[in-house]
């Protein structure tokens, strides 16, 4: 089954405490994608990747990291989380921009820090 | 379920009736429009989407209608059923930032 899973689905730190967000997809898309999103603010790009090794800002990058060693997977560190980085959280992938922007999400991470 | 949105626009509308959602979108150089549909405690749902150059897109039972002279796209969703409830978002992307909308709220009338 094509999908994007995401890891853990619940989350809840203190304010300092660094942890990661997994994300992995199974259909060999190129594009992935992390959002926030935030009662009456939407969902908000916090980072993308076009490929491999190649990852860039999206509107709200500050205090999150981003790596893509390998294709499917694309976790998102956060070195030391504050309680404004308490948030719903989404990955996504799509095959890349020259084909669709289909983004295929996955069933979010709810983070509280305290 | 998650909370999406708790102050978002409603649009209430009957069983069987035409639904039309609308969206305005910021970056005239955006070249490529989304929506989006999120139901309750999931993440969201690929709809339909419109390329800069066509006006007029059409998929089974919804219709998508880009107006470019005042930034604005509609979502026109036919004979809605009550599947069709959630919160609807719309994303313009420029570059390969994608940039969403706050959301509409669908709410289907029995």
């Amino acid at each position: 089954e094509a999908q994007v899973t995401q890891n853990p689905r619940y989350l809840i730190t203190v304010t300092g405490k660094k942890l990661t967000v997994t994300c992995s997809q199974n259909m060999n898309h190129e594009y992935m994608s992390w959002y926030r999103q935030d009662p009456g603010l939407g969902l908000r790009q916090i980072y993308y990747s076009m490929n491999v090794e190649v990852t860039d800002k999206g509107d709200v990058p500050e205090g999150y990291k981003v790596s893509r060693k390998e294709k499917r997977n694309f976790p998102l560190i956060l070195e030391s989380p504050s309680p404004n980085q308490t948030s719903l959280y989404f990955c996504a992938s799509s095959l890349s921009r020259g084909l669709s922007y289909e983004q295929y999400f996955g069933p979010g991470t709810r983070l509280t820090v305290t | 379920g998650e909370s999406v949105g708790l102050h978002l626009p409603t649009l209430s509308v009957q069983e069987g009736d035409n639904s039309i959602i609308n969206c305005a979108y910021s970056n005239s150089a955006s070249d490529y429009f989304i929506w989006y549909k999120q139901e309750s405690g999931k993440g969201p749902q690929f709809i339909i989407d419109i390329r800069s150059n066509m006006d007029k897109r059409q998929g089974q039972r919804v219709t998508v209608l880009l107006n470019k002279t005042v930034k604005h796209l509609s979502l026109q969703i036919a004979a809605t059923q009550p599947g069709d409830s959630a919160v609807y978002f719309c994303a313009e992307t420029y570059g390969q930032n994608f940039v969403f909308g706050p959301g509409t709220r669908l709410s289907v009338l029995p």
